[in-house]
């Protein structure tokens, strides 16, 4: 089965730039989503198909996607974005999610 | 604007059945981008995605659960309903439905809100 792989926690010093990585065999040939889930809440999909954001978000939030890794970055990081992320991938009909970072805001 | 809810009991036995509804308001569940899903977080873990169905009521499962997992689909209600079977306490977990744009591979983008399900006797 496929699998996903993120580090446990990422810190970025306040209005610095946050890099979430997520690390999958080929990962680049894949579609990947990220999403943002704050204490309490429902997963906010922030990034779709690699580098695209929903209506809303903001454009301090981008994406890339090659190789063996995609990366979500987290640029002027504020304390509002202190939330866990999870990064997620379609294969063979099955959705996979990655097991979650959690990012702290200095 | 769309809205799902979970609605379903809050506690279950073990070795019982799981069950719980998603009502999705405010666009179709017939719509033909999407596939609806169910997604789990057992309490400070990570998400584990359940299974998909679309509204011809094709199904994609997560291999490690499909053998429990029955996702079904009521168009006339605009709602889709998960059943886990046989549960234990490794069942315990917030679940959310969510919708899916596969076809556009667009990611999760509507989700309720989540109900917790705790599985003890």
């Amino acid at each position: 089965s496929y699998e996903l792989t993120q580090p446990l926690s990422v810190s970025v010093a306040l209005g610095q730039t946050a890099r979430i990585t997520c690390g999958g065999n080929n990962i680049g040939r894949k579609n990947v989503h990220w999403y943002q889930q704050k204490p309490g809440q429902a997963p906010v999909l922030v990034i779709y198909r690699d580098s695209n954001r929903p209506s809303g978000i903001p454009e301090r939030f981008s994406g890339s996607n090659s190789g063996n890794t995609a990366t979500l970055t987290i640029s002027r990081a504020q304390a509002g974005d202190e939330s866990d992320y999870y990064c997620q991938v379609w294969d063979s009909s099955t959705a996979v999610f990655g097991g979650g970072t959690k990012l702290t805001v200095l | 604007q769309l809205q799902l809810q979970e609605s379903g009991p809050g506690l279950v036995k073990p070795s019982e059945t799981l069950s719980l509804i998603c009502t999705v308001s405010g666009g179709s569940i017939s719509s033909s981008s999407y596939y609806w899903g169910w997604i789990r977080q057992p309490p400070g873990k990570g998400l584990e995605w359940i299974g998909s169905i679309y509204y011809s009521g094709s199904t994609f499962y997560n291999p490690s659960l499909k053998s429990r997992v029955t996702i079904s689909v009521d168009t006339s209600k605009n709602q889709f309903s998960l059943k886990l079977s046989s549960v234990t306490a490794a069942d315990t977990a917030v679940y959310y439905c969510a919708r899916d744009n596969y076809y556009d591979n667009c990611g999760s983008d509507y989700w309720g809100q989540g109900t917790l399900v705790t599985v003890s006797s």
